[in-house]
């Protein structure tokens, strides 16, 4: 099963609003990063969180983590039609010599002008 | 910096030819990381390296699939023989270390008919 799990699966607003996406996890985490991705592109790296941080900001993204919850949330404000794409949360585990990056399935955004 | 290069933007290919996939990552970047991503399954870790050494090839899918980083600059990712189930995009990321964010390139598509 995923460690990641973005929620929800898709997102429709309009520019100006608010675009709030979910992430929950299952195990303990290193640290957590949300990535966007534009159609036919690369992924971009947003922001990382580490585990004892409990806010983030940049520009107009704000992320939470919520350790206790094991869940993340990514909050755009003021939103443009320029952040339609999707978005990804992963998880850094470490557990020993195992490290790994796990990545969630990804929220679509779409954001009408 | 140029950030991280990919080559080509797209293949096609028959089945049972060689691909070979190539990387550059960004110069100072320890850790180099193959991804596939396809509508199904999401992105997946094939392999990565660190410091040129691969640390994690469980994601190889099977011994048609091959990974070298002959040096810092360079890494390829071989499929012999192709296979259509292959067909996806194929990303090389890099990063500073694996506890750090990844830079992406921008993919690989390859469709093997």
């Amino acid at each position: 099963s995923q460690q990641g799990e973005e929620d929800p699966q898709a997102l429709s607003i309009q520019e100006g609003e608010n675009a709030t996406m979910n992430c929950s996890y299952k195990t303990s985490i290193n640290n957590l990063q949300w990535y966007r991705q534009n159609s036919g592109r690369g992924l971009v790296h947003l922001i990382l969180i580490r585990s004892n941080e409990r806010e983030k900001h940049s520009g107009r993204l704000r992320v939470t983590l919520d350790t206790s919850k094991k869940s993340s949330s990514l909050l755009i404000t003021a939103s443009r039609a320029a952040d339609t794409a999707s978005y990804f949360c992963a998880t850094f585990i470490e557990a020993g010599n195992n490290r790994k990056l796990i990545w969630g399935l990804g929220t679509s955004l779409a954001v009408n002008p | 910096d140029a950030g991280v290069i990919q080559s080509p933007r797209h293949e096609v290919t028959e089945m049972g030819q060689e691909v070979t996939l190539r990387c550059k990552p960004i110069s100072g970047h320890n850790s180099l990381f193959w991804y596939r991503q396809t509508m199904m399954r999401g992105l997946e870790l094939l392999i990565y390296f660190n410091n040129n050494v691969p640390i994690d090839d469980s994601g190889m899918p099977e011994d048609r699939f091959s990974a070298k980083m002959p040096n810092a600059s360079f890494s390829t990712l071989k499929i012999q023989p192709s296979e259509p189930r292959d067909s996806a995009v194929y990303f090389c990321a890099s990063s500073p270390g694996p506890r750090y964010g990844y830079t992406f390139g921008s993919g690989t598509r390859l469709t093997v008919v």
